[in-house]
């Protein structure tokens, strides 16, 4: 059992469209972390979040934390190809160990 | 660049054999974590150390064993390998906020 659940699994979309993945827990974390991952190649961290609430944006990409630290969400607006990949939530508890999620795969066709 | 060093980057060995895998964190960096992750499968954690001291335990196997040296370069030890074996291994080392940076990993094959 995942102590992230990450939603949904998979998710296909035409450039140019939006898309949301979802991180969801019953855990409280001091921190969340989002990163992506290409084949082959180690994740790459995209974002900390710490405050709940907390919105971050990074170009087309924006994070939120939820109220109560336990959920986070991403968002791409207008989505490339260059999106594509394995989006991992990660969430790091007061002994800072890390706990990911499943991941969301994320296609982007051209 | 993330700053973590993995080597090899690929290991071909037979069933029954034992490698060890090793990893220099970021500069700075006290906590080492290993991660195995297997053909479309998500990151499974195995083990983090901190400072030299093992912090927390996941899912490692008895066969697997893992160290973190006083220089903070960490190792992960594979012994009587089994096919399931195969996977890439991921190194990672965090800030004290729990970032992670992540090695290129190693790919490890059982013959």
């Amino acid at each position: 059992t995942q102590l992230l659940e990450q939603s949904p699994q998979f998710l296909s979309i035409q450039e140019g469209e939006n898309l949301t993945v979802y991180c969801n827990s019953s855990s409280v974390f001091s921190s969340l972390q989002w990163y992506r991952q290409e084949p082959g190649e180690g994740p790459v961290l995209l974002v900390t979040v710490v405050t709940g609430g907390e919105v971050k944006k990074l170009k087309r990409l924006t994070f939120q934390f939820g109220d109560a630290r336990k959920d986070s969400s991403l968002h791409i607006t207008a989505a490339q190809p260059g999106d594509t990949g394995l989006y991992l939530c990660a969430g790091a508890g007061n002994d800072y160990k890390l706990s990911f999620g499943a991941g969301t795969t994320v296609t982007v066709r051209a | 660049d993330s700053g973590v060093t993995q080597t090899p980057k690929h290991l071909i060995t037979a069933t029954g054999q034992r490698v060890t895998l090793r990893c220099s964190p970021r500069s700075g960096d006290l906590s080492v974590y290993w991660y195995q992750q297997s053909l479309d499968q998500g990151l499974q954690f195995l083990i983090q150390y901190y400072n030299g001291e093992e912090r927390a335990k996941g899912n490692i196997l008895e066969r697997f064993s893992a160290q973190q040296f006083p220089d903070l370069h960490s190792e992960l030890n594979l012994s009587s390998l089994e096919l399931g074996d195969s996977a890439l291994y991921f190194c990672a080392s965090s800030t004290q906020w729990g970032e992670a940076f992540f090695g290129q990993g190693t790919r490890l094959t059982v013959v």
